[in-house]
Formats: structure tokens, C-alpha cells, sequence
């Protein structure tokens, strides 16, 4: 079972409002990542980290969307002025750093519902 | 971009038959790896099976795939279906090391007894 630890699991917010989710990652993990998880079960990346420094994201996530990954502190993501669209689950993932390509393993994510 | 198809959105198969999920891929990158995620309902994606040897069988679980990137694929596979395997099915390519997952679009695999 994952050891990737997000909260709130669920989360209800109005339009225009902040919301904010917080990921811990399995012990020893430097790599997390975002995901947005929609209605129809697709998958968006949003962001990565290793350590505490931003490796990719992608242009959502560059203007309405913030995250960070401080040390010795649960990494996070905030949706700064939240939208109908932006429901949806919000899966965090860590991975072990490796020569090879590691597995990402999830946290039980946080559902959004903007009403 | 990298793309993931998968074929069939629901697969329904009876207890102890065959069952075999499709995914094809798009990249440009020469070294990847691919990855099926298994869903259970209200539960977080867990690996199922990674590789990313070309032509090399890999099993976990009753399940097995076999990366050939010579028909850019990597089907799922299973002789004998059990209830307990009814869950979302995601393949997922990766052509970074410590890059992001690119999923494909799921497959619902429904057992019946």
C-alpha cells in the first residue's frame, strides 16, 4: 500500500476561492509530482519537484496554480481563484530518484468540487 | 507530444477466460518505460507492471506485458480472469528519468462469475 499521505481527501470550495491541498511523500522519495485527475479518469500533469526545486510543469499550472515542496514540510498545491472546471481529483505522487525509471506511486488524492 | 492510446473503454470478460487489454504509443524518445496502473474504486493508482526492455515478458500478479517497440506496444494480458481483477486499467509511458507519467485514456475491466 502507498505510503503517500494527501490531504484534505475532500475539499469543497466557491468559485473564485483559494483551495489548497497538501501531499506527503513516502519516506525518502526526493521526486513528487501533480496530477489532475477529471470526471472522464484522464490524467493532466501539472508540476514535478525533486527536493524542493520545480523540474517541469505546464502552463496551467503557471498561472493559476501554485505549488511548493519546502523542507521538512508537506509539499502543496493552491489553486488561486478556483473555477468550475477545476474539479476534479488531485493525485500527488512520489518517487525514489534512480538511474532507472522509478515507479510514482500515489496518495489517495484529494477530490475538488467548485461549486 | 507522447500519447498513450487505449483502445477499449470497458472490457468485460467471464471468470477464468482470457483477458487481454490493448496499448499503443507515440514518442520520439528512444529509451522509455511503460508502467499499467491498476484503479480500484475510491483508491489511489498502484503499479501493476513496469518495463523498459524491448521484447521482454514481464509478470506480476497473474498478469503479464511485453514492451515491443517495434509495434510501439504494450498490451496486458492475463489467461485467467478472477472477480477481484474488476478495476480501471491505465498504461502509461514515461520518457524521462524523473519525468511525468503520460497516461492513456483507461480501461474499465468489468469479471463476471
Amino acid at each position: 500500500n502507498s505510503k503517500v499521505i494527501q490531504t484534505p481527501r475532500y475539499l469543497v470550495k466557491g468559485q473564485g476561492q483559494k483551495a489548497k491541498m497538501r501531499c506527503i511523500p513516502e519516506k525518502g522519495h526526493p521526486v513528487v509530482f501533480w496530477y489532475q485527475q477529471n470526471k472522464n479518469n484522464e490524467f493532466k500533469f501539472l508540476i514535478n519537484f525533486q527536493n524542493q526545486e520545480v523540474l517541469q510543469q505546464i502552463d496551467m499550472t503557471e498561472k493559476r496554480f501554485s505549488a511548493e515542496c519546502p523542507s521538512n514540510s508537506p509539499c502543496s498545491l493552491e489553486i488561486q481563484s478556483s473555477e468550475a472546471g477545476d474539479s476534479a481529483l488531485y493525485l500527488c505522487a512520489s518517487s525514489p530518484r534512480g538511474g532507472n525509471y522509478a515507479e510514482q506511486f500515489f496518495g489517495p488524492g484529494t477530490r475538488l468540487t467548485v461549486l | 507530444g507522447d500519447s498513450v492510446t487505449q483502445t477499449e473503454g470497458l472490457v468485460t470478460v467471464t471468470e477464468g477466460l482470457p483477458v487481454k487489454l490493448n496499448c499503443t504509443y507515440q514518442t520520439t524518445y528512444l529509451t522509455i518505460a511503460f508502467f499499467w496502473y491498476v484503479q480500484y474504486l475510491n483508491e489511489a493508482p498502484q503499479v501493476l507492471l513496469r518495463s523498459s526492455t524491448d521484447n521482454k515478458r514481464t509478470e506480476h500478479q497473474g498478469f503479464h506485458a511485453t514492451l515491443h517497440k517495434s509495434s510501439s506496444s504494450f498490451h496486458l494480458q492475463k489467461s485467467s480472469a478472477q472477480l477481484s481483477d474488476s478495476a480501471l486499467y491505465y498504461c502509461a509511458l514515461q520518457t524521462q528519468v524523473v519525468g511525468q507519467l503520460t497516461f492513456g485514456s483507461g480501461t474499465r475491466l468489468q469479471v463476471y462469475a
